[in-house]
């Protein structure tokens, strides 16, 4: 089955414990990319990637870092998360080819922290 | 930067009504706009993909369109379903394609 899976779904950490949330697709996608979701704000993108080694900045990339060695991983780091961290995280992927680039979202990761 | 609005940000129909669903945007040069639903506590499942250079788009009882011109797509939902209840959210990525931008989405109820 052609997914985007995400671990852990659910996150509860304290202040300055440093985390990472893994992100997966089986779809053989070049583009990758992670989101927040925030009540009131929508969803907005922290950092994406066009392949393997490429990423850039989003909107909101401060206090988060991405890498991307490996096509179908795109790993989101926290170095020293921080409460205004707290939020519904989405990975996404996206074939890149033409200008077909429809995306397909992961579960969710529900992070809290204290 | 594009924005990207959706009004109302929650509507109520009874079943069996036909709705139209808006999404506004600022950068006319949008490389795709793209229709998600969001269930409570859920993810995001894709709708409708709209091409730059396509008018609309069609699955279904869903059909989305694109005005460039005017910065608005609309999704028409046809005689809606109480499983039609959900959060509609609509994103439109930059002139290169790379970055998206999301409305705030509209929460549908469909009324039995």
């Amino acid at each position: 089955e052609a997914q985007v899976t995400q671990n852990p779904r659910y996150l509860i950490t304290v202040t300055g414990k440093k985390l990472t949330v893994t992100c997966s697709q089986n779809m053989n996608h070049e583009y990758m990319s992670w989101y927040r979701q925030d009540p009131g704000l929508g969803l907005r993108q922290i950092y994406y990637s066009m392949n393997v080694e490429v990423t850039d900045k989003g909107d909101v990339p401060e206090g988060y870092k991405v890498s991307r060695k490996e096509k179908r991983n795109f790993p989101l780091i926290l170095e020293s998360p921080s409460p205004n961290q707290t939020s519904l995280y989405f990975c996404a992927s996206a074939r890149w080819a033409d200008s077909y680039n429809e995306q397909f979202f992961g579960p969710g990761t529900r992070l809290t922290v204290l | 930067k594009q924005e990207v609005t959706q009004i109302p940000a929650a509507l109520s129909v009874p079943e069996g009504e036909n709705l139209v669903l808006n999404c506004s945007f600022t950068d006319s040069a949008i490389y795709n706009l793209q229709w998600f639903r969001q269930d409570p506590g859920k993810g995001l499942t894709s709708l409708l993909l709209i091409q730059s250079s396509q008018r609309e788009q069609t699955s279904g009882r869903l059909n989305a369109s694109l005005d460039k011109s005017s910065g608005r797509s609309t999704l028409y939902i046809a005689a809606s379903q109480p499983g039609d209840s959900a959060t509609y959210l609509c994103a439109g990525a930059s002139n290169t394609g790379n970055q998206f931008y999301f409305g705030t989405g509209t929460s549908l109820t469909v009324i039995p």
